[in-house]
């Protein structure tokens, strides 16, 4: 069973800093790529970061580009996300997503991990 | 970069089926596209995704009544024999290089 267990949210200052992880397992990690998408309270879905298999290929939404970073261990089976310079309007839930072994939609989610950034 | 619009609510009666529609931006109507769906505080779900040609795949473990469709620069999702468990968010989603997007999101209620 494909499974994708974030951690690491939680109540951060504005202008502080915060690691996000994501634990896979039920597959083969080191073969998909892998996203994080955030949702605001009451707002929608927002793609955030996108990492290749390997870890070679970075991208990254322009409301977070130069300061989040997503990164990889593929012999952990984990998928991080640092997030620094952080804003209220950062504060959201955010997901980890698991792209198809084709390309394209994200066909398994995670359950979410909540960062709220507030003074 | 393409965009994606979907209108910000739907219903349909207990029993009865629902069409929502995502539009894909002028010039990039070839795009394939997914359906995910969010019920009420939980995460999202993969439901399909369809191509321009209307060729299709489905996610694990979804019914069949769940089914897509393609016409132009508009993406379908119809829903068939509603559910009450039917009642959620539903996002339409694309990528490309260096882009994932999101439309968003449907409100579906069920009457």
């Amino acid at each position: 069973e494909v499974q994708l267990v974030e951690s690491g949210g939680g109540l951060v200052q504005p202008g502080g800093s915060l690691r996000l992880s994501c634990a896979a397992s039920g597959f083969t990690f080191s073969n998909y790529e892998m996203n994080w998408v955030r949702q605001a309270p009451g707002k929608g879905l927002e793609w955030v970061s996108y990492i290749s298999s390997s870890g070679s290929t970075i991208y990254d939404a322009d409301s977070v580009k130069g300061r989040f970073t997503i990164s990889r261990d593929n012999a952990k089976n984990s998928l991080y996300l640092q997030m620094n310079s952080l804003r209220a309007e950062d504060t959201a839930v955010y997901y980890c997503a698991r792209e198809a072994y084709d390309g394209g939609p994200f066909d398994y989610w995670g359950q979410g991990t909540l960062v709220t950034v507030s003074s | 970069q393409p965009l994606l619009t979907q209108s910000p609510s739907a219903s349909a009666s207990l029993g009865a089926s629902v069409k929502l529609t995502c539009t894909l931006s002028s010039g990039h109507s070839s795009y394939a596209i997914a359906w995910h769906q969010q019920q009420p505080e939980k995460g999202p779900r993969y439901l399909m995704k369809v191509n321009s040609d209307g060729s299709h795949s489905k996610g694990d473990g979804i019914p069949g009544r769940f089914s897509v469709s393609s016409s132009g620069a508009e993406r379908y999702l119809t829903i068939s024999s509603l559910q009450s468990e039917d009642e959620a968010d539903y996002y339409c989603q694309t990528w490309g290089t260096g882009i994932r997007v999101f439309g968003g999101g449907t409100k579906l209620t069920v009457l």
